[in-house]
């Protein structure tokens, strides 16, 4: 078990370029997480998958945000047209079957930076 | 809607001190209750968890008890180290997502 990885660990990019990050949740687990997380702030929800299936957006997630989890393994979160206000940690959790007992486990996170 | 309010900090302390972080909670329904830390550096680690009322969650030296009555999941340690500096972080499922307070940043001088 390798736990969950993100990719990249750090994105530097633009105002108003496109980005897109990966997920590798831990491989048994069918739920995955994306959150963010602002400098000094605990993480914030912005959706869910199980298996494929997207579930639940947060209102955090302006039509700007896509994600994605084709295959119900790996995820991509993308951000289009980047604002100064999307620099943040995008952390990734994965879990078994999504009962509230259930626990997330999180991986390093990317930590974005819009200049 | 769901809140997790935890103490701002930073708490400093000597080594070996007793830590408490106090945290409280508004959900609906029965939410698992969860402590996460995050190293300096690191990604956010669970800490420990509880799913019920009295339910009492420990993991290294660490405890904290589910008190349905006071809506409180308090985290406490008896002797501090300095590698226990981190920010720890409150959280409550009661759904299909954490809600996170704002974390508590520990110092634990030598």
């Amino acid at each position: 078990d390798t736990g969950v990885s993100q990719d990249p660990r750090h994105k530097i990019t633009k105002r108003g370029q496109n980005v897109t990050f990966r997920c590798d949740p831990i491989s048994e687990h069918n739920r995955l997480y994306w959150y963010r997380q602002t400098l000094g702030q605990g993480p914030e929800f912005l959706t869910y998958f199980q298996n494929e299936a997207q579930l639940e957006k947060s209102r955090l997630l302006s039509d700007r945000f896509s994600a994605e989890r084709p295959k119900g393994s790996f995820s991509t979160l993308e951000i289009q047209r980047t604002e100064q206000g999307d620099s943040a940690m995008y952390l990734c959790a994965s879990s078994t079957s999504g009962a509230t007992t259930d626990t997330q486990y999180f991986g390093p996170g990317t930590r974005l930076t819009v200049l | 809607g769901n809140s997790v309010t935890q103490m701002e900090g930073p708490v400093t302390l000597s080594e070996e001190a007793f830590l408490t972080i106090n945290c409280t909670y508004t959900a609906t329904g029965y939410p698992s209750l969860f402590w996460y830390v995050q190293y300096p550096g690191e990604g956010l680690q669970l800490l420990l968890k509880a799913t019920k009322a009295d339910d009492k969650g420990s993991n290294k030296g660490f405890e904290a008890t589910y008190r349905k009555e006071t809506t409180s999941f308090h985290l406490e340690k008896g002797s501090v180290q300095v590698s226990d500096s981190a920010v720890y972080f409150c959280a409550l499922n009661a759904g299909n997502m954490l809600t996170f307070g704002g974390g508590t940043r520990l110092m634990v001088k030598p």
